[in-house]
Order: structure tokens, then sequence, then C-alpha cells
């Protein structure tokens, strides 16, 4: 199996609401990572877990706000978003992140901030 | 820095043709190389990939070989099908962390 799964499929909230997204994979994938993608663009990597450790955070703003409670799941916390955030919101794992190892995507979350 | 360049799209083809969509890169050391695949409205599939220089991923019908010479991994389908039409995204991988760079994406569509 694999597949990596994410929760909600679509997401609309306002400005000062407080939401999460949730992502998982029982792979026994090391690695997880979360990426946005806007419109008509690639996807541009957020965050990389390793070992449930952060391990990259590529400059996000902290209204965005990772979390790994286990190596199955991968949480992304929102709050005071701004609609330019609106996107397409990537969950993927890979077995332990090095350069040959696949990332496997989840379906991702679409996010309309409003 | 590292860089993918894919051809720019969008590549519009009738069923059954060939389709070539190119992939040049630019990294130090030796990157893997993949092909992911995107349909309307859903996440990336990685179609193929390549870890090494003068290997050949395959899957589908699609194959790419890993050209260091050209720092090349050029996407080919000798005879598409309309179910084909996505966006499809060259992307390399470097290093123990292993970040995906892509590319901006080809986007392909088949007409019967």
């Amino acid at each position: 199996d694999t597949e990596v799964t994410q929760t909600p499929k679509h997401l609309v909230m306002g400005m000062t609401n407080k939401k999460s997204l949730k992502c998982e994979q029982h792979m026994g994938h090391r690695a997880m990572y979360w990426y946005k993608q806007k419109a008509k663009k690639p996807p541009e990597l957020m965050f990389v877990y390793s070992y449930e450790k952060l391990s990259i955070n590529e400059s996000v703003p902290s209204r965005f706000s990772p979390e790994c409670p286990n190596s199955s799941l991968l949480n992304l916390h929102l709050h005071a978003l701004q609609p330019e955030d609106s996107a397409l919101y990537l969950c993927a794992s890979s077995l332990e992140g090095g350069h040959a190892d696949t990332q496997y995507f989840g379906p991702g979350t679409r996010l309309t901030v409003l | 820095g590292d860089s993918v360049t894919q051809m720019e799209g969008p590549v519009t083809l009738s069923e059954e043709a060939f389709l070539t969509i190119n992939c040049t890169y630019t990294a130090t050391g030796y990157p893997s190389l993949f092909w992911y695949v995107q349909y309307p409205g859903e996440g990336l599939q990685l179609l193929l990939k390549a870890t090494k220089a003068d290997d050949k991923g395959s899957n589908k019908g699609f194959e790419a070989t890993y050209r260091k010479e050209t720092t090349s991994f050029h996407l080919e389908k000798g005879s598409v099908q309309v179910s084909d039409s996505a966006v499809y995204f060259c992307a390399l991988r470097k290093g123990s962390q292993g970040n995906l760079i892509f590319g901006k994406g080809t986007k392909l569509s088949v007409k019967p």
C-alpha cells in the first residue's frame, strides 16, 4: 500500500479562524513533508520532518505551524491566514529522506482563505 | 543553485501520437531524477525515476533515461492516450535531506 491520506479534501476559512490539516501514512516511512502548490505552479516545499523531528523549515511564516505527533501522522495548524495563502496543500512521505527515496504524495487539501 | 528546466507547454497531441517532454537539470553531484504526473484536481503520482547515470526508468509505457553527459531526463511515450492528459513534472533530488526540486510542469492534452 503506497497511500498517503489527507483530510479534509476542501477547506474554506476566514482570516481569523484556526484550522488544521491532517496527513496520515502507514507505510513505515520516517520522513514526511508539507508542500504548497499554487494554481499552474509546481509544488513548493514548506517543511520536512525526519524521524518525527522538524529538519527543514523553508522560511515559512509562523501562521503555519507543523506538528508530527507520531511517525504516521503529520498536521499543519493554520492561524490568521491571508487570502494569498489559498492553495493546494500537499503532504508527502518517503522511507527515510535520502536522495533516492521516492516521495509519495497525498491527494491534497484545497484551502480557500476568505 | 540546483534547478530543473522543462519544455514550455501546453502540448496538444492526437491519440496514438509520439510524446516527448524535454527536461534538463543543473546540479552538482549526483542527483536522482523523477517524473511525476498530476491529473486534474489530484495530488502528484510518481511516474518513474532513475537514480544514476544511464539508468532508464519506465512505467505505463513512459520511459526516461538519465543522461549525465547532456544533463537530461526526457520523458517519452510511443503512443499516447486521452487518459494521459495531465500535467507532468520533472524533478531532481540530492543530498541527505533529499528535497525535491521541481520543474515548472508541462501540461499535456491528448485529443481523440
